[in-house]
């Protein structure tokens, strides 16, 4: 299974962007890069996903590296609502895997604290 | 349908007792995952069922667990002589597979266990 670092800890002014990086530099050909978020209290939440192409959707967009060993989820204008833990997964293409092949394997990720 | 759901919310327990833990998925998710999540650490995987059939355990769940799916649809885990240990919030998720609409994962808010 592919790793994922990302650091512990980020701040963001409410209304600038916040741009979250991971670095996924052993991630293999068929993976995806799966980015879930975790407000205080309540279970994770799916925000975007992507194989090579950036991607975009109401809530993020998602940046993958050319190589694509790193990537970068932007949240365009951070709320205070946005504070949260956000997680970066790699994984294979879970609409054809369940168990531990399809399951999803969480780290730490990273907390962000939108501030006024 | 609105989510997945999981009832209790919170369960204080004294050590010794058995608790068992509902989970409501998505109705037409037929993919369903048990997690536990112990503070400051990411949900780590316990189990999983392809509709009735539970298909695979991870090495966190001890005999004194044990989670089924009798018709496919809700699912419950149970802990038998609780310990200290098992204090975490448990978090149940629910995913369409490949034939199913949608993607990802979608988590209830979680069962927060406090052994006592």
């Amino acid at each position: 299974d592919a790793k994922t670092t990302q650091p512990p800890s980020m701040d963001c002014a409410e209304g600038r962007a916040a741009n979250l990086p991971c670095n996924h530099s052993t991630i293999s050909g068929n993976e995806y890069v799966y980015w879930y978020r975790q407000i205080h209290s309540q279970g994770p939440q799916y925000i975007i996903h992507g194989l090579k192409n950036n991607e975009t959707n109401e809530m993020a967009s998602l940046i993958i590296t050319e190589d694509r060993k790193s990537s970068t989820l932007i949240l365009p204008h951070a709320t205070l609502r946005d504070t949260a833990v956000y997680y970066c997964i790699v994984r294979v293409d879970l609409r054809d895997y369940g168990g531990s092949q399809g399951n999803l394997i969480f780290g730490k990720g990273t907390k962000l604290s939108v501030k006024p | 349908d609105t989510g997945v759901s999981q009832d209790p919310r919170h369960k204080i327990t004294k050590r010794g007792q058995n608790v068992t833990f509902r989970c409501d998925p998505i109705s037409e998710h037929n993919r369903l995952y048990w997690y536990r999540q112990t503070l400051g650490q990411g949900p780590e995987f316990l189990t999983y069922f392809q509709n009735e059939a539970q298909l695979e355990k991870s090495r966190l769940l001890s005999d004194r667990f044990s989670a089924e799916r009798p018709k496919g649809s809700f699912s419950t885990l149970e802990i038998q002589r609780t310990e200290q240990g098992d204090s975490a919030m448990y978090l149940c998720a629910s995913s369409p597979g490949r034939t199913g609409r949608g993607y990802g994962y979608t988590f209830g808010s979680g069962t927060r266990l406090t052994v006592v």
